[in-house]
């Protein structure tokens, strides 16, 4: 099956500073999604971004399918913004999402 | 309802005995999921339904495991003669248009199951 590896496994910033979540994946993709979870367990959808690139406040998301990678932006980071976040994407003519292992965030005041 | 919700949050059980799970969609959600996440790991599926189409069971890790939903309304999760390593949390997610690949999933707030 589709091979989902994040990067870095584990990411400890300072508030206010920026940083940026790689997925990399084997195959082309027909779905891609990010997902931050909460210190809590709630998986909330980020950004549905099979290729270009979104914005979404102080988060940012690209894929470039063709080259297998998607990125994730966290500018301005907050304590809030903690928890591990997932990339999941469904290969081509599937539509069961696969979920990579995730990076997990903390930042501190 | 506004969201997917699961019940019961939280279940403890002993070892050996039944346990079922229960997952209500978003109204109009063609497409449900389960998946599995064991503490400090990702998402492992499980089974994946789509409108009145069979299911796809690839993921159920045994056949203590089943799972059944009538039409696009709620999920029920089984799992049998539980044993600990079934320890973990439950998670219920739901989409519109699953066949197209297009759009994104909502999750509920899962099911922490316990086995002692």
């Amino acid at each position: 099956g589709i091979q989902v590896e994040q990067s870095p496994p584990d990411l400890i910033l300072q508030e206010g500073a920026n940083s940026t979540l790689r997925c990399n994946f084997s195959d082309s993709v027909n779905n891609l999604q990010w997902f931050h979870q909460n210190p809590w367990g709630q998986l909330i959808n980020l950004f549905y971004i099979p290729s270009g690139t979104k914005q979404n406040g102080r988060l940012s998301a690209t894929t470039v399918a063709t080259e297998r990678y998607s990125l994730l932006y966290i500018s301005s980071s907050q304590t809030t913004d903690s928890g591990v976040y997932f990339c999941a994407v469904c290969p081509g003519g599937s539509y069961i999402p696969t979920f990579g292992r995730g990076t997990s965030l903390i930042v501190h005041p | 309802g506004a969201g997917v919700s699961q019940s019961p949050s939280n279940k403890v059980t002993e070892k050996g005995k039944d346990v079922e799970l229960r997952c209500d969609p978003i109204s109009g959600h063609t497409a449900l999921y389960w998946y599995r996440q064991r503490l400090g790991q990702g998402l492992e599926f499980l089974i994946y339904f789509q409108g009145n189409s069979a299911p796809d069971k690839s993921g159920l890790p045994s056949d203590r495991f089943s799972a059944e939903r009538t039409g696009e309304s709620v999920s029920t999760l089984t799992i049998q003669r539980t044993q600990q390593e079934d320890s973990a949390v439950y998670l219920c997610a739901s989409t519109q248009r699953a066949f197209t690949g297009v759009g994104g999933y909502t999750f509920g707030s899962g099911t922490r199951l316990t086995v002692v």
